[in-house]
């Protein structure tokens, strides 16, 4: 079956740090891939997506690219701020099937 | 636009009391969904519904209904809550895609904590 696995945290960083979050997933054909991000006490809401093979998605500084040849979908930035502190979320969905599974969360915490 | 609404935000409950959660969306979106979050296990689908008076199972039904009466609306219901049911319900809502090449984006509600005694 379809599923998404990311590296466990909490992952402490300081500011101005580099950020990676491992993800990676295992399914048949061609997935959409996701990262969302839930901010203390609110809901989930979509960080950045990439659709095919290749792919970046990029949004307020965070990239990830959609590597088939390792069924991965890493997320980075370069400079981490403290209002980056977060619980980040991968996911993949099926095209026209509007189905997201979505892995455990990865928290972030960043200190000033 | 207000987007995803969840009311309630909190709830305690006692076991073996029923309960309903309203899910209300304003962007009129096809596609509504239910899901629990907890502790290490990431978000797991509840139930969903894929369009008005149309309902389906998630990952993880049993001990919830479900109904889309309209379209803007989708109500998770309990009959008889248990402690397992302790957890923070998520509503989401999307655009039915006419591209069959992309998934759209899932909105998502502010999240109801539920507590069962």
């Amino acid at each position: 079956g379809n599923s998404v696995t990311q590296m466990e945290g909490p992952v402490t960083l300081s500011e101005e740090a580099f950020l990676t979050i491992n993800c990676t997933y295992t399914a048949t054909g061609y997935p959409s891939l996701f990262w969302y991000v839930q901010y203390p006490g609110e809901g989930l809401q979509l960080l950045l997506k990439a659709t095919k093979a290749d792919d970046k998605g990029s949004n307020k500084g965070f990239e990830a690219t959609y590597r088939k040849e390792t069924t991965s979908f890493h997320l980075e930035k370069g400079s981490v701020q403290v209002s980056d502190s977060a619980v980040y979320f991968c996911a993949l969905g099926w095209r026209g099937y509007q189905k997201v599974t979505f892995g455990t969360g990865t928290k972030l915490q960043v200190i000033p | 636009n207000a987007g995803v609404t969840q009311t309630p935000k909190f709830r305690v409950l006692k076991t073996g009391q029923s309960m309903t959660l309203l899910c209300a969306q304003d962007m009129n979106h096809e596609y509504m969904y239910w899901y629990r979050q907890d502790p290490g296990m990431g978000l797991r689908l509840i139930h969903y519904s894929v369009g008005e008076g149309t309902t389906a199972k998630g990952e993880v039904p049993d001990g919830y209904n479900v109904s889309r009466l309209k379209k803007q609306n989708f109500l998770l219901g309990l009959e008889s809550a248990a402690p397992s049911q302790t957890s923070v319900y998520f509503c989401a809502s999307t655009h039915r895609s006419i591209q069959a090449t992309s998934t759209d984006t899932q909105y998502f509600g502010p999240g109801t904590r539920l507590t069962v005694l």
